[in-house]
């Protein structure tokens, strides 16, 4: 079993929905939360940052995380076309421990 | 805006040669990263230096693969020989020694080079 599990997709949404993408992990001392954007043929780049359990907010992407059911989700709010990337959910122990990713799941916004 | 520098951005080689990448991270970031992405795959960690000295390379394939950080500055990552199953996209990434252990988990990629051994 993988640490982090993050389902493929691919995930097609019509422009203006709220899109909400998730994660599940198996490692309880991950305290660090992440979640990247890559566009095609490009590096991954952060998008949303989290320590620990609870919800963070910029723009139109809020970050959600439960520890308690090693549970964590990006909603997009008001979808647009640009947001048509692969979003890789990742995490850490923090400190100088190494971050784990996803596999991304390609998301597909449809003007 | 610093960024990590990546080169090349595209390799093309044939199975058997050598294959050399290099990583410039963002100027005063402690900690350097080596990620190979497998296309429809996440990243995965291959090797991760602090300042100079590797910190953790459980995932580096010891035979072929090597990478140094001589003065903690930037990076190379070396293969030889390059195998069929080694196409993939080589992600460089670092992070800051920040003032709270917290900062350096926020790890900035570069482009990556996207090999394709032949």
């Amino acid at each position: 079993q993988k640490e982090v599990e993050q389902d493929p997709g691919p995930l097609s949404v019509p422009e203006g929905a709220i899109v909400s993408l998730n994660c599940t992990y198996s490692n309880s001392a991950f305290q660090y939360f992440m979640w990247y954007r890559q566009y095609s043929r490009k590096g991954p780049e952060l998008l949303m940052y989290t320590y620990s359990s609870g919800n963070k907010e910029d723009g139109r992407f809020t970050a959600q995380v439960d520890k308690s059911s090693k549970y964590i989700s990006l909603f997009i709010r008001d979808s647009q076309p640009s947001d048509s990337a692969t979003y890789l959910c990742a995490m850490s122990r923090g400190g100088y421990q190494k971050v784990t990713f996803g596999t991304g799941t390609k998301l597909q916004v449809i003007p | 805006e610093a960024e990590v520098a990546q080169s090349p951005r595209y390799k093309i080689t044939e199975k058997s040669q050598a294959v050399a990448f290099w990583c410039d991270p963002i100027s005063g970031h402690a900690t350097l990263y080596w990620y190979r992405q497998i296309l429809g795959q996440g990243p995965e960690l291959l090797v991760q230096f602090q300042d100079e000295s590797v910190v953790d390379d459980s995932q580096l394939p010891k035979d072929r693969f090597s990478a140094e950080r001589l003065k903690g500055v930037d990076s190379t990552l070396k293969i030889q020989p390059a195998e069929l199953g080694d196409s993939a996209m080589y992600l460089c990434a670092s992070s800051g020694r920040g003032s709270s252990l917290s900062m350096n988990t926020e790890a900035f990629f570069g482009q990556g080079t996207r090999l394709t051994v032949v």
